[in-house]
């Protein structure tokens, strides 16, 4: 079946540097996508999303790309902090499908 | 505005014994999620409602598992009788529903459940 995977299980990344979080994607009639951080013992919380009539998108220290051609996604974290330690999702949906469907997840940890 | 409201947030029980989740979506939100997350993993759609209206059911195992969503609003996921391997996070999750481009589902805390 369709699914949504990572390609790194875990990422490690030095206080203030830059994080890249990649994700692939299979189903080719998916128009919309989400990055989830969650954080230990919480649910997955909102970082930023995606629709497929763009291929990038800012927000407050983290971009998102998509490239559709191959079906890749990927989530940049400017800066990062101890904060940003958590699990990465991606999901992937489509127009007129509530269905989200997740990938495994990318562990991030923050070295201080 | 309150998030999506999860109870309890932990249960330990035997196996072969009944458990029950519930779940208070965002207010107006029409779609109702559970999803089930096991360690190391990401979340798995177990039913999806659009109100009252069970849409998406495929992956809930019908022999032990029930929901309901009664008046659209609350939810209530059972496993009746838990298995061991049903240890895991059950997740609920909301978004405005069917007709609304599509926009982020909201999670909340999730339920930790362990069957010993």
């Amino acid at each position: 079946g369709e699914s949504v995977g990572l390609h790194l299980p875990t990422l490690s990344v030095q206080e203030g540097d830059n994080s890249i979080i990649n994700c692939a994607y299979s189903n080719s009639a998916s128009d919309y996508f989400i990055w989830y951080k969650q954080e230990s013992g919480k649910g997955p919380q909102f970082i930023i999303d995606i629709r497929s009539n763009m291929d990038k998108r800012q927000g407050q220290r983290v971009t998102v790309l998509l490239n559709k051609t191959v079906k890749h996604l990927s989530l940049q974290i400017a800066a990062t902090q101890p904060g940003d330690s958590a699990v990465y999702f991606c999901a992937e949906t489509y127009f007129g499908n509530e269905k989200l469907t997740f990938g495994t997840g990318t562990r991030l940890t923050i070295i201080p | 505005e309150a998030g999506v409201v999860q109870s309890p947030r932990y249960k330990i029980i035997e196996k072969k014994q009944p458990v029950a989740f519930w779940c208070n979506p965002i207010s107006g939100h029409n779609t109702l999620y559970w999803y089930r997350q096991n360690l190391g993993q990401g979340p798995e759609l177990l039913i999806r409602y659009e109100n009252e209206e069970a849409v998406d059911d495929s992956q809930l195992p019908k022999d032990r598992f029930s929901a309901e969503r009664l008046k659209g609003v609350d939810s209530t996921l059972k496993i009746q009788p838990a298995e061991l391997g049903d240890s895991a996070v059950y997740l609920c999750a909301s978004s405005p529903g069917q007709g609304k481009m599509n926009t982020e589902a909201f999670f909340g805390q999730g339920t930790r459940l362990t069957v010993v």
